[in-house]
């Protein structure tokens, strides 16, 4: 059974840092994998999805890396803002859109 | 283009009562999801229907639990009775098919008292 880490389970950050948040699974049989925002009494917002074959996927100040055999991915986030403030949930897909996620990073930017 | 929508935001009820959650998914997405959010954790799928065919519902507590999408398009979700226990967040989404990109709704939030 696909197991889904994310470290840490909390962070708070002072504006403008660089950040890194960490995911590990423990099954490396992904089709793969997709990190979601989600606000406080919302739902959840796609931010990247990597397919297994990919090692990476940008967008804006958002990267996120893929390392199968080892099973772990980084979500780095530059030059953060309070509105970067919100729980950080990572997905991993084993079996064709069946989603694992982690317990997730609650992520406060402080102005 | 409009979201996933879900209703009701909110619900409150007392244990042992009937409680039905609804979902919309978004035009055209054929497989839809249902997922269970406690306090704290990720996301857990309940059951994942393929058009109107329910193609996984391994993790559905079918003792309380029972969810329907009789046309392929809106689904619901019902808990009878409800315990306190059952107190989440009950999150729909949709895709264009499987191994496709989920979207989520917002989600229902359930208080069993």
């Amino acid at each position: 059974k696909q197991e889904v880490t994310q470290i840490p389970a909390a962070l708070s950050v002072p504006e403008g840092e660089n950040l890194v948040l960490n995911c590990s699974f423990t099954d490396s049989a992904i089709y793969n994998l997709q990190w979601f925002r989600q606000d406080p009494g919302k739902g959840l917002t796609s931010l990247l999805l990597i397919q297994s074959s990919q090692r990476e996927q940008t967008s804006g100040r958002l990267n996120a890396s893929l390392d199968k055999s080892s099973g772990r991915s980084t979500l780095y986030i530059a030059a953060s803002q309070p509105g970067d403030s919100a729980t950080y949930l990572c997905a991993v897909d084993n079996a064709g859109n069946m989603l694992t996620f982690g317990g997730g990073t609650r992520l406060m930017v402080k102005p | 283009e409009a979201g996933v929508v879900q209703s009701p935001r909110y619900k409150i009820i007392e244990k042992k009562q009937p409680v039905a959650f609804w979902c919309n998914p978004i035009s055209g997405h054929n497989t839809l999801y249902w997922y269970r959010q406690n306090l704290g954790q990720g996301p857990e799928l309940l059951i994942r229907y393929e058009n109107e065919e329910a193609v996984d519902d391994s993790q559905l507590p079918k003792d309380r639990f029972s969810a329907e999408r009789l046309k392929g398009v809106d689904s619901t979700l019902k808990i009878q009775p409800a315990e306190l226990g059952d107190s989440a967040v009950y999150l729909c989404a949709s895709s264009l098919g499987a191994a496709n990109e989920q979207f989520f709704g917002p989600g229902t939030r359930l208080t069993v008292l």
